[in-house]
């Protein structure tokens, strides 16, 4: 099967201005879960899909929003960026095969400048 | 405190050595654990998972739970310069949910 895809790989973006990033689960997989990576704070939920509906949400401000396509496909928004904003975002899709194993995407490097 | 604590390091044994990682966590209702190592520049890449007290073996690792001393272990056995990375220790969000709680990972290097 083929693993957890995110698109774009990098993006440069300048501050106020607004970013989409897009996910696509491995086959099969019906969750996904994204998580914002710094070096200071580490690895931090932001959301997670399951059909479509958002069942879970971090502790993140409204900036930042996400949806889930028929698909299982995800994308997810964050509007009016901040330079703190600059960080790894991973997008993570599981299976209720085995409960709460999660599978890494190779992750969108922002930069926000 | 942390939901998820791991010790620091920087965690530097030679080439052969056991390596020990460990993770400690705060909420008693955790049921699910799960090892993750990332290299750098690269996404998190699952190496185990665990539910149940005792020791699960995988090869060269053995992962640890004792819930109720609330701690999880990686043992890395005859540690190879390839398994140079940062460990990251996660629990599961529990309740149906597919949330995980990382902590902040140890970083390891073994030396040849």
């Amino acid at each position: 099967k083929a693993g957890v895809t995110q698109t774009p790989r990098y993006l440069i973006k300048t501050r106020g201005q607004q970013v989409t990033l897009s996910c696509s689960p491995i086959s099969g997989h019906r969750s996904v879960s994204w998580y914002q990576q710094t070096p200071g704070q580490g690895l931090q939920f932001l959301f997670e899909y399951f059909s479509e509906t958002q069942r879970n949400k971090g502790n993140f401000p409204g900036r930042f929003s996400g949806r889930q396509f028929s698909n299982s496909r995800s994308e997810m928004n964050v509007s009016t960026l901040e330079l703190g904003d600059s960080a790894l975002y991973l997008c993570a899709s599981s299976s209720f095969d085995i409960m709460e194993t999660q599978y890494f995407g190779p992750g969108t490097r922002l930069l926000v400048l | 405190q942390k939901e998820v604590e791991q010790n620091s390091g920087p965690l530097s044994v030679p080439e052969g050595a056991i390596a020990s990682l460990n993770c400690t966590y705060s909420d008693r209702g955790s049921q699910s654990f799960f090892w993750y190592r990332q290299y750098s520049g690269k996404s998190p890449e699952l190496i185990m998972f665990i539910y149940s007290n005792g020791d699960k073996e995988d090869g060269r690792f053995t992962a640890q739970l004792n819930k109720a001393s609330q701690y999880v272990s990686l043992l890395i056995r005859d540690s190879q310069p390839s398994d140079s990375a940062t460990y990251l220790c996660a629990r599961g969000g529990g309740g149906g949910s597919e949330k995980l709680v990382f902590g902040k990972g140890t970083k390891l290097t073994v030396n040849p």
